[in-house]
């Protein structure tokens, strides 16, 4: 089953741009590219999705990469209240599993 | 619109009892699908709902199980509870089934002792 790996933690400065690299080598063709982040004692919180060309939202920019193996999530101008656990998400509709999520990486936003 | 809710946010269990949680969801979704989050895990995909039948299911034991009503709210159970099943779950919306954004509800964490 196709599965997403992320580095466990990063940090930004604050007003600064972040990306957040993740893989995912053994995706297929069907399968989605989300992003969610978590905020501390709070559920996940949806951020934004693609499968093939790169997206843009009031939140962040998702690129991803022409061979599909791996992605990235921008955030344009990091803040303190960006400070979250960000997943990233494969859905699939291979084998028994819908959502896929990675480990997540821990960001640290610093004023 | 008011958000997900889930009911109850906090539950303490003994092992081998059962719970029954519950789900509403954004009023007009129909899909709900659940998850479990712990720490050595991290989230992992329970079960997704659609239109009252069960769309998807993770790789969970048949002690998790679930179901969803014709007004979209849903329920998982898990009998005879394991240490092992301490967690906090998770509920989620969507409009549709399939690749939709998902609102997330703040969860229900349960302990077993």
């Amino acid at each position: 089953d196709a599965k997403t790996t992320q580095p466990n933690s990063m940090e930004s400065n604050e007003e600064e741009p972040v990306h957040l690299p993740c893989n995912h080598s053994t995706i297929s063709g069907t399968d989605y590219i989300h992003w969610y982040r978590q905020l501390p004692s709070q559920g996940p919180e949806y951020v934004i999705h693609g499968l093939t060309s790169n997206v843009n939202n009031r939140m962040a920019s998702l690129a991803i990469a022409e061979d599909r193996k791996s992605s990235t999530l921008i955030l344009h101008r990091a803040t303190l209240r960006d400070a979250a656990v960000y997943y990233c998400i494969l859905s699939t509709t291979s084998g028994t599993y819908k959502y896929i999520f990675g480990t997540g990486t821990r960001l640290k936003v610093l004023a | 619109k008011a958000g997900v809710t889930q009911t109850p946010r906090y539950l303490i269990k003994t092992r081998g009892q059962q719970v029954t949680l519950s789900c509403s969801p954004i009023s007009g979704h129909r899909s709900v699908s659940w998850y479990q989050q712990t720490p050595g895990q991290g989230l992992q995909f329970l079960f997704e709902y659609f239109s009252e039948t069960q769309r998807n299911k993770g790789n969970f034991p048949g002690r998790f199980s679930g179901r969803q009503f014709s007004n979209s709210r849903s329920e998982m159970n898990v009998s005879t509870l394991e240490l092992g099943d301490s967690a906090l779950y998770l509920c989620a919306s969507s409009l549709l089934a399939g690749y939709n954004e998902q609102f997330f509800g703040p969860g229900t964490r349960l302990t077993v002792l």
